[in-house]
């Protein structure tokens, strides 16, 4: 079955303690992003990534960082979280960025103490 | 401040109304897509527009593109209560790699 997969689904963990949310995807896709999403304010493009080894920060990029070591994962990390990173998190996948269709993860629900 | 407005935010009707959501923005957009998301689950893709003026169906949703290419509308015939969820508008701008979504709609159709 084709899809994205995160872990962990949730999580409480406190303040500066470094953590990593992991995404897969199983479609051989290219590109691959972060979003987060926040009540009234919606998807918010984290890091995006057209190819292996290529990375690019989004709208908010600030407190995370990424890698793309292989093309099916791409996990986010979180070296010092704060609790303003509280936040509903989603990997999605696509074969190109712009009109393809981006396919989502499950999401990640994060609690920052 | 949203660089995809979309209106309204909140809305909740009667199975069998019809409706119109609106995404609206100041810049033009080489194309803009419409999720829907569903609690405890990511977006899922609904349509992709393309071309300025261009109107897709998807059974008893309508969506268009404006000519401009700036802004777009959902418009749902008949709603039924399995099409309660978060409608998202989003759009890639010209020469950019991101993709910005708008905060969406939220949908209640009530039996």
């Amino acid at each position: 079955e084709a899809q994205v997969t995160q872990n962990p689904r949730y999580l409480i963990t406190v303040t500066g303690k470094k953590l990593t949310v992991t995404c897969s995807q199983n479609m051989n896709h290219e590109y691959m992003s972060w979003y987060r999403q926040d009540p009234g304010l919606g998807l918010r493009q984290i890091y995006y990534s057209m190819n292996v080894e290529v990375t690019d920060k989004g709208d908010v990029p600030e407190g995370y960082k990424v890698s793309r070591k292989e093309k099916r994962n791409f996990p986010l990390i979180l070296e010092s979280p704060s609790p303003n990173q509280t936040s509903l998190y989603f990997c999605a996948s696509s074969l190109l960025e712009g009109m393809e269709t981006q396919y989502f993860g499950p999401g990640t629900r994060l609690l920052v103490l | 401040t949203q660089l995809l407005e979309q209106s309204p935010q909140f809305l909740s009707i009667q199975e069998g109304e019809n409706l119109t959501v609106y995404c609206n923005s100041s810049s033009v957009f080489s194309s803009l897509q419409w999720y829907r998301q569903e609690p405890g689950e990511g977006p899922v893709l609904l349509v992709t527009v393309v071309t300025g003026g261009e109107v897709k169906k998807l059974k008893r949703l309508t969506f268009q593109f404006g000519d401009a290419r700036k802004d777009s509308s959902l418009h749902i015939t008949a709603a039924q209560p399995g099409d309660t969820g978060l409608y998202l508008c989003a759009a890639t701008a010209p020469n950019n790699n991101d993709m910005r979504f708008g905060a969406g709609t939220r949908l209640t159709v009530k039996p």
